[in-house]
């Protein structure tokens, strides 16, 4: 039940495309998701986040849908652009934050 | 811009030996946090630290771990005897709270520890 299921494993879009990553997870606990960029030799670092009283987040071309009765979350990014590419976290915490459960990530490549 | 710093970079060690992982978190920061990534996997977290103790841990963190923030600006991970399954990427992270607010934790960029 403290499972944070992500998918797809892995994602290749054109540039300026829709990126799409979904997330899912089963304890209703969870009251805070955050969703984390990872670039290949760096640390993971926080880029959108989102409590379950809002449906919806926007912060430039990164958005976050939630659906709090389906319990499913995603990641969109508008215009995706090369420097886009790298591994996507979406993570989940009770008690809005400490300790995160992250999902297994998806790797992004966006094409030139 | 203030970052969290880790050191070294790499480690590598011999199975059975004990090792220390430093890190200087963010200097206002109060909540200090290990996490670890076996390659290719999820990030999973160990334990998180404020005012000087264990606020939380995970399954994964027993008794062959420990932490210590042992002056006003290190935050340590120590493992007393490395296991071949201890190999992966540790992660420091650091936050100005916790719950509601300032909770948002910052990545240092890793350790790389290697148990041969």
């Amino acid at each position: 039940q403290q499972q944070v299921k992500q998918s797809p494993q892995s994602l290749i879009v054109q540039k300026g495309g829709i990126s799409i990553i979904n997330c899912a997870y089963e304890n209703t606990a969870f009251d805070y998701f955050p969703w984390y960029q990872q670039f290949p030799g760096k640390g993971p670092a926080l880029l959108i986040a989102i409590r379950p009283d809002v449906s919806e987040k926007k912060e430039g071309r990164f958005t976050i849908s939630f659906n709090k009765s389906a319990k499913q979350f995603s990641l969109h990014i508008m215009d995706s652009q090369p420097g886009d590419s790298a591994t996507y976290f979406c993570a989940a915490s009770v008690n809005y934050g400490q300790n995160f459960v992250f999902g297994p990530g998806t790797r992004l490549s966006v094409l030139p | 811009e203030p970052e969290v710093t880790q050191t070294p970079s790499h480690q590598v060690t011999q199975m059975g030996q004990e090792v220390i992982l430093r890190c200087v978190p963010i200097s206002n920061h109060l909540y200090f946090y290990w996490y670890r990534q076996i390659l290719g996997q999820k990030v999973e977290f160990l334990v998180s630290f404020y005012n000087n103790e264990i606020s939380e841990k995970s399954e994964i963190f027993d008794d062959q771990f420990s932490v210590e923030r042992p002056d006003g600006s290190n935050f340590t991970l120590k493992i007393r005897s490395t296991k071949l399954e201890d190999s992966a990427m540790y992660f420091c992270a650091s936050s100005v709270s916790a719950g509601r607010g300032r909770n948002e934790q910052f990545f240092g960029p890793g350790t790389r520890l290697t148990v041969l």
